[in-house]
């Protein structure tokens, strides 16, 4: 049954700590995506990745970094420079074909709550 | 500068009523549209995209979208709206072309009325 999971579901993090949210996708796709979404606001990109070993700033990577070391894999990790990181994650992947038609699949979410 | 505008941010229809949703883009080359839908505290799901040809497209569970270059629009549209249908919808505007990025509306929370 191929899809995207994303784990933990729930994560609180006190004030000042690291905290990595995990993507894994059985899709066979290329290209993966974190993006933030905030009450009454669309969703914001964060990073995103074409291929493996590379990936590239979106809108409001500040505070946030990536790796990107397998196909399957895309963690986030939410640093203590992220002023204000309680929001719902959502990672996405799509096949990642330039030039063409593309279609992103999100997964379910992790929301994530600052103490 | 992309942009997409839902001017409605939320909707109250009564279960069997029809349902359009607005949603208007700000792009000067051909542009590629989707509607997701999202449940509460869950991820989106794909209703239906438009890329090229036929402008009504039909999307799963029964929505449909029309795309009108002259208004900037790609409306989504059900005929009868089941009360499984309240959730939240975002259309998202994608350019041709290169890196695939999404720009997302603010969305539309729709509630169904038994």
């Amino acid at each position: 049954d191929g899809g995207i999971t994303q784990s933990p579901k729930y994560l609180f993090r006190k004030e000042g700590q690291n905290v990595t949210l995990s993507c894994e996708q059985n899709l066979n796709h290329d290209a993966m995506y974190w993006y933030r979404q905030d009450p009454g606001q669309g969703l914001r990109l964060i990073y995103y990745s074409q291929i493996v070993n590379d990936f590239q700033k979106g809108d409001i990577a500040e505070g946030y970094s990536v790796s990107r070391e397998k196909k399957e894999s895309f963690p986030l990790t939410v640093t203590s420079a992220q002023k204000n990181p309680t929001a719902f994650y959502l990672c996405a992947s799509s096949k990642g074909l330039a030039g063409s038609t593309d279609t992103q699949y999100f997964g379910p979410g992790t929301r994530l709550t600052v103490l | 500068a992309q942009s997409v505008t839902q001017p409605d941010i939320h909707i109250t229809v009564s279960e069997g009523a029809s349902l359009e949703l607005r949603c208007n883009y700000s792009y000067g080359a051909t542009p590629y549209l989707f509607w997701y839908v999202q449940s509460p505290g869950q991820g989106l799901q794909l209703l239906l995209k438009y890329f090229s040809g036929d402008t009504l497209v039909q999307g799963i569970k029964g929505f449909e979208a029309e795309f009108k270059r002259s208004q900037s629009s790609f409306n989504l549209r059900k005929p009868s709206v089941h009360w499984s249908d309240a959730a939240e919808y975002f259309c998202a505007v994608g350019r041709s072309g290169g890196y695939n990025k999404l720009i997302f509306g603010a969305g539309t929370r729709l509630a169904v009325h038994p």
